[in-house]
Formats: structure tokens, sequence, C-alpha cells
């Protein structure tokens, strides 16, 4: 258990409408990433943070957005809701195991944009 | 390009036989990590191994086994005496050096089924 937890589990919204997803982490970790699951895809990266305000671009970034204001949380923003932003959300953090440095997952968010 | 491969979509098997799921990548960087994560019905996504480039020494972990092979980029995960509970998706996943930190490039994952 890493000791992070996403908020909210699961969630329907409209299209147009803006969402925010949240992560939650205990432990004090500097690195915080945010992947999105489809299928046949595996997780794709969407934004990262490297510490309070730092935060970069991953490989699917079109249409949202993230904020970092301290160090234990990590929002995801998506703007304007789009049916294609229908996936399963995970929170990563990366923390080190016997020296060696690894990504841990959170429990994933759901959403369904109708 | 820099890319993970698991050909095997879906495998099913009865408990207690072995089963090897495949896993090959394509890299860029001289320095990298392999990782293999599983993903239960649940859905929660379990860490399982990581593998540094360096070291090709296999790894035995129970009933786990993995092959990293850098000569045929490939990174193997074998379940020995398989179990109901193995029933998951195992991802394989490389990491890809950015900035300040890496990045994961997960394939598309591997579901088994483990039947009774």
């Amino acid at each position: 258990d890493a000791g992070i937890t996403q908020s909210p589990r699961h969630k329907v919204t409209e299209t147009g409408t803006p969402v925010t997803l949240r992560c939650h982490q205990t432990e004090n970790h500097r690195y915080m990433y945010w992947y999105r699951q489809d299928p046949g895809h595996g997780l794709r990266l969407i934004h990262y943070s490297y510490g309070v305000k730092d935060t970069d671009k991953g490989e699917v970034s079109d249409g949202y957005s993230v904020s970092r204001s301290k160090t234990e949380d990590f929002l995801l923003t998506l703007e304007s809701a789009t049916s294609s932003q229908t996936s399963v959300y995970f929170c990563a953090i990366k923390a080190a195991t016997l020296g060696q440095e690894t990504q841990y997952f959170g429990p994933g968010t759901r959403l369904l944009v109708l | 390009a820099q890319k993970v491969t698991q050909a095997q979509t879906e495998i099913s098997v009865v408990e207690k036989e072995d089963v090897t799921l495949d896993c090959v990548y394509e890299t860029r960087d001289t320095t990298y990590y392999l990782f293999w994560y599983k993903q239960p019905p649940s859905g929660e996504l379990v860490f399982l191994i990581r593998r540094n480039s360096f070291d090709e020494q296999n790894e035995i972990s129970g009933r786990y086994s993995w092959n990293f092979q850098k000569s045929t980029s490939s990174f193997n995960f074998t379940i020995t005496a398989s179990q109901v509970v193995d029933s998951a998706v195992y991802f394989c996943a490389l990491s890809v050096q950015m900035d300040s930190s890496y990045k994961l490039i997960f394939g598309s994952g591997t579901r088994l089924l483990v039947r009774p």
C-alpha cells in the first residue's frame, strides 16, 4: 500500500462539463503521475508532477490540465469533458523500495462521459 | 519508437498448468527499466517486479519467474503451477527517460484466465 487515494472512485458526467479528479498521497513523495487506461492501449501518461507547482505534459495531455498546490494533492481537470475521455484514470507516485525507484498506483477512478 | 508489445491478448489455462506471458520491447535508451504489473478483477494495479537493463539475471519469486534477454529485447513472465487467484490482466511496462523522471510505456496487457 503506497498510501494513495483517489476521489471520486466513480463518476458519470455529461459532455461539456468540467470534471476534477483528485489524487492524494500521505508519504510526501515528490513525483506524481496521471495515467489513463483504455482497452487495447494499456496505460498512457497524461501529466506528471515533480514538485509543488511543477508539472509537465505526458503523451496524451490534450484536453487535460493539472495542478499541484501542495505535496500531497495532484488534481487532474477535464476542462470540458468529451466522450473520448471516458476511461479509467490512475494516479501514481514514484517511490524507492530497496533502493529501486518504482511507480505505485492508486485504486483508479472510473469516469463515464455521456 | 519506444514500445512494448504483448502479443498474447488472452490466455486460458487449467489450474496447475505452467504459463508464460510474453513481453517484447523496443527502446533507444541505453539504461532502462522493465516492469510487470498485475491487475486483478478488482481493478487495482499491483507491482510485481522491476528489472534494470544492466542486470540480465533471471529472478524467481515463489511461483513467479522472469526471464530477461537483452539480445531478443524480451522480458517474459512465467507462472508455475497456476492458481485461480492468478486470473488477472498482466501488464509489461518499459521506462522512458523524461527530463526529471521517467514515464512508463505499457503494453496492451495479457488477460490470463485460470480455470479450476
